[in-house]
């Protein structure tokens, strides 16, 4: 089957970094994602890693090892607005995505 | 990036009437569209997939005859809440992948159901 872990909360303050983890346990793999999540709205597209390795965009960052069954998203330099809930998405052997239960990262000024 | 509108928003509907969400992908063709329901402080469940043309599949323990998907075009999809009941009150959201690609899942922007 399939698992996937990542903490539920996590405080940072602004300006600062915070690395947020997820790791998972599956017999397929094509990939994981990393969404972000506004109260009341629907995810945006962060991330996307299927190579081991750190894929850098602006502020975010994401990281994966496929071995290890472990990824992380760092943000830089944190904003107010950063404060929201980041999914972590495995995509499976059939393509279809397996969600984690989100960390809710709140930031503090 | 790509576009995937819905529609409504949000939809306020009596106990036992049926309401219906459109998922429509603006500027590009999705031959795969995802439903998934949200409950407060809770992460996406997926309800079903929905294929341009062949029935949905969904997931276990979603009613079937209760959720109707309808994927008539390569643009749009259908959720119907039929006989609805205070209890299906969520936030629905869906999802839809660009013909031929792996990678990139567009989100609607959700309909937030709230049934009395």
């Amino acid at each position: 089957g399939q698992n996937i872990d990542q903490p539920t909360e996590m405080t940072a303050t602004e300006g600062a970094i915070v690395q947020i983890n997820c790791t998972y346990q599956t017999s397929g793999f094509n990939g994981l994602f990393w969404y972000q999540q506004h109260a009341g709205e629907a995810p945006t597209f962060l991330s996307y890693n299927v190579l081991d390795g750190l894929e850098e965009k602006g502020r975010f960052s994401s990281f994966l090892s496929r071995s290890k069954g472990y990824s992380y998203l760092l943000l830089k330099e944190l904003q107010m607005k950063d404060s929201a809930s980041y999914l972590c998405a495995l995509m499976d052997s059939n393509y279809q995505l397996i969600w984690g239960a989100g960390t809710k990262l709140i930031i503090k000024p | 990036g790509a576009v995937v509108s819905q529609h409504p928003s949000r939809v306020i509907c009596k106990s036992g009437t049926s309401v219906k969400i459109e998922c429509r992908s603006l500027d590009f063709q999705a031959t795969t569209m995802f439903w998934y329901r949200q409950f407060p402080k809770q992460s996406l469940m997926l309800m079903a997939t929905s294929n341009e043309g062949s029935k949905a599949t969904y997931e276990q323990g979603v009613e079937k005859d209760k959720f109707l998907i309808n994927h008539a075009s390569l643009t749009l999809s259908t959720l119907t809440v039929t006989s609805a009941h205070p209890e299906d009150s969520s936030f629905y959201i869906c999802s839809a992948r660009s013909a031929g690609e792996v990678g990139e899942l567009f989100f609607g922007e959700g309909s937030r159901l709230t049934v009395l």
